[in-house]
């Protein structure tokens, strides 16, 4: 059972708001993740951290920001939500070797009206 | 680059019958390769995994892959199909030896299981 926790699973927000989706993980893994997945679609990884301090943008480019802090946190950031960020988010963790198994949260529905 | 390519968007099988998830990928070396599964409105859990030890691998939930590198396939089976087993199935490639995880996705088949 993976230890990985998102919060909130789910948000409708009004447009131009600002808003934070939680990641945490208690399994002490160096590596975290957040995937972006419309409905249907498959999933893209849009940020990645190595560690505290280390953050990188992914393959998808993304309006949001993320922090790591703390090992067993990265939150990820919309300053001004847009209808165009409605999606699901996923958060992900793994320890550093390479081939390790990525843990995922139960993922963050984000509408933005 | 590593790419994966799931054949079929939807399978449909009938309880009891055997399931068949075709997966294939590429890759310019030996790839960690990767089943996970999506119920609705839940988030993903890992099926198994091969990473260059056994070629046939064991899941959870009675599932098994074969990794195949002369038919670059990873093909997900299980001998009987239970109506628990409709989700979303994802095959996943993991890049390059060494760095971060970077896992390439492969666009989803999804399994209908009917009485």
């Amino acid at each position: 059972e993976a230890d990985i926790y998102q919060t909130p699973r789910y948000l409708v927000i009004g447009t131009g708001k600002k808003i934070t989706l939680e990641c945490s993980q208690t399994m002490g893994h160096d590596k975290m993740y957040w995937y972006q997945q419309d409905p249907g679609m498959e999933l893209h990884l849009i940020h990645y951290s190595y560690g505290v301090n280390s953050t990188e943008k992914g393959d998808l480019s993304s309006e949001s920001t993320v922090s790591r802090i703390r090992t067993e946190h990265f939150p990820l950031t919309l300053e001004s939500a847009r209808p165009s960020h409605t999606s699901q988010y996923l958060c992900a963790s793994s320890e550093m070797n390479s081939g390790n198994t990525i843990y995922f949260g139960e993922g963050s529905w984000l509408t933005v009206v | 680059a590593q790419s994966v390519t799931q054949l079929d968007s939807h399978v449909s099988v009938s309880e009891g019958t055997p399931v068949l998830l075709r997966c294939n990928y590429s890759s310019s070396y030996s790839p960690s390769l990767f089943w996970y599964v999506q119920h609705p409105n839940k988030g993903l859990q890992l099926l198994l995994k091969y990473t260059s030890a056994a070629t046939l691998v064991k899941g959870i939930n009675g599932f098994e892959a074969e990794f195949k590198k002369s038919e670059t396939s990873f093909h997900l089976t299980k001998p009987s199909a239970h109506m628990s087993d409709a989700a979303e199935y994802f095959c996943v490639v993991s890049d390059r030896p060494g760095g971060y995880n970077k896992l390439i996705f492969g666009a989803g088949t999804r399994l209908a299981v009917h009485p």
